[in-house]
């Protein structure tokens, strides 16, 4: 299958701070990636749609100012957590779907965000 | 609104003996299915999918599923669980329209005993 690479793992971070999380699509191109937030022991809630080239779609009840996504290119979207909170640590997850090869998405690693 | 339900927050079963992870979903229109499994502080791994075609789906790790329309179900199967296949198990349905835009179900953890 194909392979999507989340960077950092882990980071911890001040409160204040922006961290800024790198999807990227290893062995094709992605012209949409999604963004996920995962509580513990919870489900993954959608955040937002990353599109190639244009403003990324936000769900509702997400604020885009807090949590800018740029996709420049078509193998890499950014998640920029900005002024993090404690709140906003979680765990993230990003996906893509290889549009010429596979019907499902895959995954990236995932990154555990703890702001202190 | 679409849907999806896991109903069971937990299945504890012994090693050897069958595994079964039940999925529902409530959707209009004709739905596409999937299952994956997340292993602590990790991604989501997929194990197979339903698009169309033979209701019964084989996927990765002896894993298999099958789509029943009539109940709007997509269990997930294995005839012999393994202590290995201890881990998180999603249920998830997009639509043609949203193409990678998944809806998650709730989640099941499943417990493999020795």
């Amino acid at each position: 299958g194909a392979v999507v690479s989340q960077h950092p793992s882990r980071v911890i971070c001040k409160s204040g701070t922006s961290v800024k999380i790198e999807c990227r699509s290893l062995d094709f191109q992605a012209t949409t990636m999604f963004w996920y937030r995962q509580f513990p022991k919870q489900s993954l809630m959608l955040m937002a749609t990353s599109n190639e080239g244009s403003k990324a779609t936000y769900e509702q009840g997400v604020e885009k100012d807090k949590f800018l996504i740029n996709h420049a290119s078509l193998t890499l979207s950014t998640l920029t957590v900005t002024s993090a909170h404690p709140e906003d640590s979680s765990f993230y997850i990003c996906s893509a779907r290889d549009l010429q090869a596979h019907t499902e998405a895959f995954f990236g690693q995932g990154t555990r965000l703890t702001v202190v | 609104a679409q849907s999806v339900a896991q109903p069971e927050d937990q299945v504890n079963v012994a090693e050897g003996n069958p595994l079964t992870v039940k999925c529902t979903y409530s959707v209009s229109g004709n739905p596409y299915l999937f299952w994956y499994v997340q292993y602590p502080n990790r991604g989501l791994q997929f194990l197979l999918k339903y698009i169309t075609g033979d209701n019964l789906v084989k996927g990765s790790y002896g894993f298999e599923a099958e789509f029943n329309k009539s109940q709007t179900s997509f269990h997930l199967k294995k005839p012999s669980a393994l202590v290995s296949d201890s881990a998180l198990y999603f249920c998830a349905v997009t639509f043609t329209d949203s193409w990678g835009k998944l809806q998650f179900g709730a989640g099941t953890q499943v417990v493999v005993t020795p």
